[in-house]
């Protein structure tokens, strides 16, 4: 079945540091893959989507590929700010007759002034 | 454009009570619904998805049961709740099917449940 791999952290970096997350996938056929965000007690907000190989995605500053050949599909930004503490989620939709989601277990990021 | 809502936004709720929770989408049709619980602020758990009205499928035995009334109305309950059952439920949507399955879903604001 479908799986998601992510780092687990947690994550401490200093404002304007960079960021990368690690997250790689296991799916069947080819799946769209997605960077969602939770800030605290608030819902999940889509970050960021990518729906074919070597898409990249992008938005507020963060970015990923979709790599195929690695089955992976990394966060990163180049400066990071405290307003970007959150926990990030991984996720693919493989389509099809799988109308679900596959979540990673997310990453808590907390950036420090 | 399309919305959800869910409510309430926060709940506490004695052991052995009753649970119900709602939910509805707008500005859309047959969309797929879905009820997550995120235990310990972190990883995310699909509690039930629906494709349907009626249709209502089940990805892990519990304390809790869904129903989906109208196109757009998806309904977490139980009849009795647990200690266990405390954690941080949100409801998602998604496209329905044949207008695209590889679609991004759609999260509410949550609603945290405190079993006591």
């Amino acid at each position: 079945g479908d799986s998601v791999t992510q780092m687990e952290g947690p994550v401490t970096l200093s404002e304007e540091a960079f960021l990368t997350i690690n997250c790689t996938y296991t799916a069947t056929g080819y799946p769209s893959l997605f960077w969602y965000v939770q800030y605290p007690g608030e819902g999940l907000q889509l970050l960021l989507k990518a729906t074919k190989a070597d898409d990249k995605g992008s938005n507020k500053g963060f970015e990923a590929t979709y790599r195929k050949e690695t089955t992976s599909f990394h966060l990163e930004k180049g400066s990071v700010q405290v307003s970007d503490s959150a926990v990030y989620f991984c996720a693919l939709s493989s389509g099809g007759s799988n109308y679900k989601l596959t979540f990673g277990k997310g990453t808590l990021l907390t950036v420090n002034p | 454009s399309q919305t959800i809502h869910q409510w309430p936004a926060t709940l506490v709720q004695p052991v052995g009570s009753p649970l119900s929770l709602e939910c509805t989408v707008e500005g859309t049709s047959n969309p797929n619904l879905y009820w997550y619980r995120q235990a310990a602020g972190r990883g995310l758990q699909l509690l039930f998805y629906s494709v349907g009205i009626g249709q209502i499928s089940s990805e892990v035995p519990q304390n809790l049961s869904a129903s989906r009334p109208q196109d757009r109305q998806f309904i977490l309950s139980s009849k009795k709740l647990l200690l266990s059952d405390s954690g941080f439920y949100l409801c998602a949507w998604s496209e329905g099917p044949g207008q695209g399955a590889k679609t991004e879903a759609f999260f509410g604001q949550g609603t945290r449940l405190t079993v006591v």
